[in-house]
């Protein structure tokens, strides 16, 4: 089956810990996107990428970091730099030609205390 | 302002009633959109993409207004089932512009 898988499902850190969030899709898709989401808020993009080795920030990217070293993965490191990590992560991925519907994981929680 | 506005809702229906979203944009050069479904603590879902000519798969309809700069979702014979929150997302142009609204709550009552 094709899709894009998140792991893990919860994960919780202590403060101060930088911890990364895996993203592999097997779509072949060309974009891929990581958002952020915080109870009853909308999705604020934080990194996208559209080519191997290539990534661009987002609205929001302070704290976070990422890399593209392969198609299929686009992995996202919350450092201690972020002041409030707590929050619902989301990967997607689009194909490089439009109509450009966006597919997500299911998600990672991060629970940092 | 925003790039794309939704009313945030709640919207509380009983089951069997038709219910409708609209959602604005402010780009006019805006090109494809969306509508996303997503329930509690899930990823959001791609329930239908909105065509110029407006779209329905089964009970759900979606309409384009250019000139107005707005999206609707029209769900016929709510289901509670439905129940959910329904985003609305616009692309302005390539795979870098995609704007998603903040969401509209619906929760469908028995």
């Amino acid at each position: 089956d094709g899709g894009i898988t998140q792991s893990p499902k919860y994960l919780f850190r202590k403060e101060g810990q930088n911890v990364t969030l895996s993203c592999e899709q097997n779509l072949n898709h060309d974009a891929m996107y990581w958002y952020r989401q915080d109870p009853g808020q909308g999705l604020r993009l934080i990194y996208y990428s559209q080519i191997v080795n290539d990534f661009q920030k987002g609205d929001i990217a302070e704290g976070y970091s990422v890399s593209r070293e392969k198609k299929e993965s686009f992995p996202l490191t919350v450092t201690s730099a972020q002041k409030n990590p707590t929050a619902f992560y989301l990967c997607a991925s689009i194909a490089g030609q439009g109509p450009y519907e966006q597919y997500f994981g299911p998600g990672t929680r991060l629970t940092v205390t | 302002r925003k790039e794309v506005e939704q009313d945030p809702g709640p919207f509380n229906v009983p089951e069997g009633a038709t219910v409708a979203f609209n959602c604005t944009y402010s780009n006019s050069a805006s090109q494809s959109f969306f509508w996303y479904r997503q329930d509690c603590r899930k990823e959001p879902k791609l329930l239908m993409s909105v065509y110029s000519s407006g779209n329905e798969d089964g009970r759900f309809t979606a309409q384009l207004n250019r000139a107005s700069q707005y999206i609707s979702l029209l769900i016929r014979d709510s289901k509670l089932s439905d129940s959910a929150t329904y985003l609305c997302v616009v692309n302005l142009w390539g795979a870098n512009n995609l704007f998603f609204g903040t969401g509209t709550r619906l929760t469908v009552i028995p």
